[in-house]
């Protein structure tokens, strides 16, 4: 089942332009990962922010987490070219299974 | 390199033929699982493993089987291979909460 649903489903933005996207999920977390994939390659592990977080930062990204409207957002600044990809959040339950569930992810493309 | 190694990377194979993916991590994660990525449908889980010996079902099991015999593989059987089993599959494992690290992938085609 999917646990997270992205939104927006695609994005379009000029290099050096912000990018935002986001995230709702329906239960209870322990943690909220993002990850980035390239084009049918493996996907990559971003940032991790645990349910009694509210925001990290790691470099050029910045994750949000607000607990009480089960949503999340990352936020990637002054992008490039090479950030062009999907980004999927990940939730891991606060009970029962603790394997990771993914959304259906953004498609980011940033143009030169 | 820490990674985690999927093989084959592609593989056509005949309906009902028994195949094998297999995963290795050089990492010591104890938690390891199995994704299938299909077009509009996502990254869907098929089997997890806690450590050795230990799996659990994911969201699509059906079709699939896997064992955890030794902490760094876990390979994916498919006994009888069918062709709504085509699809990108990927291994990947945690050494718990932290962040998985994925395998490159393995598309395989069922005919």
């Amino acid at each position: 089942s999917q646990q997270g649903e992205e939104d927006p489903q695609a994005l379009s933005i000029q290099e050096g332009e912000n990018a935002t996207m986001n995230c709702s999920y329906k239960t209870s977390i322990n943690n909220l990962q993002w990850y980035r994939q390239n084009s049918g390659r493996g996907l990559v592990h971003l940032i991790l922010i645990r349910s009694n977080e509210r925001e990290k930062h790691s470099g050029r990204l910045r994750v949000t987490l607000d607990t009480s409207k089960k949503s999340s957002s990352l936020l990637i600044t002054a992008s490039r070219a090479a950030d062009t990809a999907s980004y999927f959040c990940a939730t891991r339950a606060d009970t029962g299974r603790r394997a990771l569930t993914f959304g259906s992810g953004t498609r980011l493309q940033v143009q030169p | 390199e820490a990674q985690v190694t999927q093989n084959p990377r592609y593989l056509i194979t005949v309906t009902g033929k028994k195949l094998t993916v297999t995963c290795s991590q050089n990492m010591n994660h104890e938690y390891m699982s199995w994704y299938r990525q299909d077009p509009g449908l996502g990254l869907r889980q098929i089997y997890y493993s806690m450590n050795v010996e230990v799996t659990d079902k994911g969201d699509v099991p059906e079709g699939y089987k896997v064992s955890r015999k030794e902490k760094r593989n876990f390979p994916l059987i498919l006994e009888s291979p069918s062709p709504n089993q085509t699809s990108l599959y990927f291994c990947a494992s945690s050494s718990g909460g932290f962040g998985y690290t994925f395998g490159s992938g393995t598309r395989l085609t069922v005919v």
